[in-house]
């Protein structure tokens, strides 16, 4: 079946530090993939998606590249904000599936 | 503002009580889905529906019910709540598979 697997956390960094976040799949076919960010007291936000492989989803500083050769969609900002403290989720919908399938989160600390 | 809103935000129930929680949206999305989040276990899909009318099964559906009688509601019971049903719910819908989905802000649910 269909999984998602994220970087456990919680991941600390100091405002500014460069921010990874890995996140591997696997999938039947060609998936799309998304990054959810939770902020707390929150629901699920669309952060950003890419659906083939070598896109490259981006939003607000954060981005991440659809690798099918490595199944992978990993996370990236250049330089975190305090603002940027919040849960993120790595999740994949098929072309079979009507559904998202969601990794375990990964919670984000970002200190001034 | 559109988007996914979801009553009640927090319930206590007792063991063997029963509620529905209500998702509307107002966005005429064809799909919605609920979820549970559960600490260490991401969202895992618990029933959706794919129109007015329709509903199906998810990951984990047993001890829940939901109805679809309006395109925009959807609703999901608990018959006899018991302690695992703990948990914060979440209700999303999305306009089609390809998009992303829109979530609601949750509702805290403790069975004591």
């Amino acid at each position: 079946g269909n999984s998602v697997t994220q970087m456990e956390g919680p991941v600390t960094l100091s405002e500014e530090a460069f921010l990874t976040i890995n996140c591997t799949y696997t999938a039947t076919g060609y998936p799309s993939l998304f990054w959810y960010v939770q902020y707390p007291g929150e629901g699920l936000q669309l952060l950003l998606k890419a659906t083939k492989a070598d896109d490259k989803g981006s939003n607000k500083g954060f981005e991440a590249t659809y690798r099918k050769e490595t199944t992978s969609f990993h996370l990236e900002k250049g330089s975190v904000q305090v603002s940027d403290s919040a849960v993120y989720f790595c999740a994949l919908r098929d072309n079979y599936g009507q559904n998202f399938v969601f990794g375990p989160g990964t919670r984000l600390s970002v200190l001034p | 503002n559109a988007g996914v809103t979801q009553t009640p935000k927090f319930r206590v129930l007792k063991t063997g009580q029963s509620m529905t929680l209500l998702c509307a949206q107002d966005m005429n999305h064809e799909y919605m889905y609920w979820y549970r989040q559960d600490p260490g276990m991401g969202l895992r899909l618990i029933h959706y529906s794919v129109g007015e009318g329709t509903t199906a099964k998810g990951e984990v559906p047993d001890g829940y019910n939901v109805s679809r009688l309006k395109k925009q509601n959807f609703l999901l019971g608990l018959e006899s709540a018991a302690p695992s049903q703990t948990s914060v719910y979440f209700c999303a819908s999305s306009w089609d598979r390809n998009y992303g989905y829109t979530f609601g802000s949750g509702t805290r649910l403790t069975v004591v």
